[in-house]
């Protein structure tokens, strides 16, 4: 089974960056995702990392160290549309392939002005 | 390209009862993830489907079943309704070719059961 453990607020300030960190424990693993999900919306794909490093993407980054079952989420220059939760996502690895899901909780980050 | 669709967005179903809820994915995506989503427990992962197969399953109860259509389309059904079924079901398809794994959610089904 997967445990994945991710603070569950964070609060930062509009134009600051923040470091969004998650933690899991697996039995398999196969790639590990950010989602970012805000109020009464549907969860949209931030990042994917599978192998070591760090990827970025604009004003996001996402940092991925298997041996230490450890990512981070890097967010650059803080808008007050960014406030939002953000899930982080294990992907098992399974029998046959495919897409099996473990989400974090979730962290819910707060911009301020 | 239209995104993933989910109907019906709204129910209210009674203990006891059973519910069939439908997912139309991406044109082109083959894989159908079904994602139960509540406060208390998060995001979690129900089933999977792929080519008309369930090819990968949660830790839910037979009560929740689905089944995938030629076209991708996907239903799932929940029968014997619960108190505690009373949540967002997600929907999220993915293309599942390559190394191009990202699942892309529908806005969900909100299930109230009284």
């Amino acid at each position: 089974g997967q445990n994945i453990d991710q603070p569950t607020e964070m609060t930062a300030t509009e134009g600051a960056i923040v470091q969004i960190n998650c933690t899991y424990q697996t039995s398999g693993f196969n790639g590990l995702f950010w989602y970012q999900q805000h109020a009464g919306e549907a969860p949209t794909f931030l990042s994917y990392n599978v192998l070591d490093g760090l990827e970025e993407k604009g004003r996001f980054s996402s940092f991925l160290s298997r041996s230490k079952g450890y990512s981070y989420l890097l967010l650059k220059e803080l808008q007050m549309k960014d406030s939002a939760s953000y899930l982080c996502a294990v992907r098992d690895e399974v029998t046959g392939g495919g897409n099996k899901l473990t989400f974090g909780t979730g962290t819910q980050l707060k911009v301020e002005l | 390209k239209a995104g993933v669709t989910q109907t019906p967005r709204y129910l209210i179903k009674t203990r006891g009862q059973q519910v069939t809820l439908s997912c139309s994915p991406i044109s082109g995506h083959r894989s159908v993830s079904w994602y139960q989503q509540t406060p208390g427990q998060g995001l979690q992962f129900l089933f999977e489907y792929f080519s008309e197969t369930q090819r990968n399953k949660g830790n839910f109860p037979g009560r929740f079943s689905g089944r995938q259509f030629s076209n991708s389309r996907s239903e799932m059904n929940v029968s014997t309704l619960e108190l505690g079924d009373s949540a967002l079901y997600l929907c999220a398809s993915s293309l599942d070719r390559g190394l191009s794994y990202e699942q892309y959610f529908g806005p969900g089904t909100r299930l109230t059961v009284t």
